[in-house]
């Protein structure tokens, strides 16, 4: 079964840090390009970031550069978001998503984990 | 960035009704759009990619049209799964964005 579990999120104060994981399986991981998007309470979906099927490359969202770094270890079928310098606004659920490359070389998330959920609060 | 503009922000319809959404990008993005639905306290599922294509294992009440900048997601007949959030999402930029979502209500 194709699937994607993210752990990782909780409550931290505002300028902390976290690390959250994305465990894959049931594919070929390093074939594919891998996203995160996050949906903060009550709002709509946000691209944050995301990284090649090498690991090679990497892009993120305005909101988050500088702050976020992507990074994927095949060995383990994971992916990693480092979150540093934490604000208030980044407080959300933390989906990691498949971006699957589809027809004429059009790209879409067609598997998502659950999530996880980071909260900023002091 | 491209910036992707969804009307209506919510509907309200009744099963059985024929219901279109529509999205709209800053500039062409050629077919690259895709169209998600999210229920509350779930994961997005994708519906439609690449502007029209149907998503295996989606009903076919559910379709997709458009090009350029302009697009639409169309469901046939409701039914009473589908009231829902509806996302779309481009993918000709490396940067993505979504749309704002239009919740669908009864």
């Amino acid at each position: 079964e194709v699937q994607l579990v993210e752990s990782g999120g909780g409550l931290v104060q505002p300028g902390g840090s976290l690390r959250l994981s994305c465990v894959a399986s049931g594919f070929t991981f390093s074939n594919y390009a891998m996203s995160w998007v996050r949906q903060a309470p009550g709002k709509g979906l946000e691209w944050v970031s995301t990284i090649s099927g090498s690991g090679g490359s990497t892009y993120y969202a305005d909101s988050v550069k500088g702050r976020f770094t992507f990074s994927r270890d095949s060995s383990r079928n994971t992916l990693f978001l480092q979150i540093n310098s934490l604000r208030a606004e980044d407080t959300a659920i933390y989906f990691c998503a498949r971006d699957a490359v589809v027809s004429f070389g059009e790209n879409t998330f067609d598997i998502w984990g659950q999530g996880t959920m980071v909260t900023v609060s002091s | 960035d491209i910036q992707m503009t969804q009307s209506p922000s919510s509907l309200s319809a009744s099963v059985g009704d024929r219901v279109t959404f529509t999205c709209r990008a800053s500039q062409s993005i050629s077919s690259f759009l895709n169209w998600y639905q999210q229920k509350p306290g779930k994961a997005p599922k994708l519906l439609i990619y690449a502007a029209s294509s149907l998503q295996s294992g989606v009903p076919p009440r559910f379709s997709g049209s458009g090009s350029g900048t302009d697009f639409t997601l169309t469901i046939s007949s409701l039914q009473p799964g589908d009231f829902a959030t509806y996302y779309c999402q481009q993918s000709y930029s490396s940067t993505y964005t979504f749309g704002q979502g239009t919740k669908l209500e009864i």
